[in-house]
């Protein structure tokens, strides 16, 4: 099975921090995926990546970042956090046509 | 602009009643579809999948879907409701295979017994 690991399943942190949220999968998928959940909103992509050192903005990209200098490993970054971005933050990996896994999220608290 | 749309934001079904999901999308053409359900505090779990041909699609845990050109419709649906049901639904899609999901807001179900 695919596993897609987030290093947090919780997080506390303040505002103005820099803030990495780590995701490795297992299964040497070349697409990977940052999703915020939020109540009421669904799943918004934030950023992905098709290949290493490879990324792209997906739709609410502002005040993030992100890193894939190994294929599987994708990170996001918060530059500098607010509190508008306490959220659930989901991982996914794909490869060619199959769909993606998610990972069990980073909850993510900006105090 | 491509979306996928779930009218009901949340549903109670009585234990061992039939469920059905709705999920519309609004593409230009055919999107691949998918149902995700997510547990509390969980990550998506994929339900099933639609590709192209049969346009039944079965899923894991009984649940099964209909693809409907005509409609743009991807509806969810299942005989007999389990409380271990009780869970968020999502519906996503996208044009390209492999590429970023578009999702719907979700349907929360609830079971009552």
């Amino acid at each position: 099975d695919v596993k897609v690991t987030q290093s947090s399943r919780y997080l506390v942190k303040r505002t103005g921090e820099k803030v990495f949220l780590e995701c490795v999968q297992d299964m040497d998928h070349e697409n990977m995926f940052w999703y915020r959940q939020d109540p009421g909103l669904g799943l918004r992509l934030i950023y992905f990546s098709y290949d290493v050192k490879m990324k792209e903005k997906g739709d609410i990209p502002e005040g993030y970042s992100v890193s894939r200098e190994k294929k599987e490993r994708f990170s996001l970054i918060l530059e500098s956090a607010s509190t508008n971005q306490t959220s659930m933050y989901l991982c996914a990996s794909s490869s060619g046509e199959a769909p993606q896994h998610f990972g069990d999220g980073t909850r993510l608290s900006i105090l | 602009a491509q979306s996928v749309t779930q009218p009901d934001i949340h549903i109670t079904v009585s234990e061992g009643a039939s469920l059905e999901l709705r999920c519309n999308y609004s593409y230009g053409a055919t999107p691949y579809l998918f149902w995700y359900v997510q547990s509390p505090g969980q990550g998506l779990q994929l339900l099933l999948k639609y590709f192209s041909g049969d346009t039944l699609v079965q899923g894991i845990k009984g649940f099964e879907a209909e693809f409907k050109r005509s409609q743009s419709s991807f509806n969810l649906r299942k005989p007999s409701v389990h409380w271990s049901d009780a869970a968020e639904y999502f519906c996503a899609a996208t044009y390209q295979a492999g590429t970023a999901l578009i999702f719907g807001k979700g349907t929360t179900l609830s079971v009552s017994s």
